[in-house]
């Protein structure tokens, strides 16, 4: 299947953990990249290749991958990591999908 | 300093035509595949379309094919996608992106579709 499942909404409390999954058969054959997309801004990357990170990108951010599932964690999440989160990958036949997108609350 | 500036968006009925441009400077454009993204309002990302460095290559999400076409004029580093026969669902904001992979966006371009 081409699609990517995330969790619509995720909340955590300053200082705590944060983790969003993204879930799709794509996913165990291909890289995996992550966006933040702050409102009225473009989306930035925030890890590429499953678990790399680009430089300027706090280490508080990470990648993993597992199986079918990879997983964004932001740790020691503050108020300014308050964002939409989308998962992006290449399906098969040279098509690429976005998943659906967490909100993050941190409050 | 890496820049895409997207045009073109506006207002159009149900049936129409737009055509979108990206002006891209600051990287080598005929050195890199280019993407088209929309986002409709309060919604998510939804990868619409992407070409080849050389334009020899193109790629179309379902619901557009037949009715958009992505194109490229690496002379005047700049990225189009003509959308046709558009639909009240094409309504959104149109973004050019930098890679098939993505690392850079730009702004955006909003096409509003409604009678």
């Amino acid at each position: 299947s081409y699609e990517l499942t995330q969790p619509s909404s995720v909340s955590v409390s300053p200082g705590q953990t944060a983790r969003i999954t993204c879930t799709g058969d794509v996913v165990a054959k291909k890289f995996t990249r992550w966006f933040q997309q702050k409102p009225g801004q473009a989306p930035i990357v925030l890890i590429y290749r499953d678990s790399e990170r680009p430089s300027g990108i706090p280490d508080r951010f990470s990648g993993s991958s597992s199986g079918t599932t990879v997983t964004l964690t932001i740790s020691e999440a503050q108020v300014e990591d308050e964002a939409d989160y989308y998962c992006y990958s290449a399906a098969e036949n040279n098509i690429w999908v976005f998943g659906g997108g967490t909100k993050l609350t941190v409050l | 300093e890496v820049k895409l500036v997207e045009s073109g968006g506006g207002f159009v009925q149900p049936g129409g035509s737009l055509r979108l441009s990206c002006a891209a400077s600051g990287f080598t454009f005929s050195g890199y595949w280019m993407t088209w993204v929309r986002q409709a309002p309060g919604k998510g990302l939804e990868w619409v379309a992407n070409i080849k460095y050389d334009g020899s290559e193109k790629y179309y999400v379902d619901s557009v094919k037949g009715r958009f076409t992505i194109s490229r004029d690496n002379a005047e580093n700049s990225l189009y996608l003509q959308v046709d026969n558009l639909r009240a669902e094409d309504t959104a904001v149109y973004s050019c992106a930098r890679g098939r992979d993505i690392d850079f966006w730009g702004q955006g371009t909003l096409v509003s579709v409604s009678s």
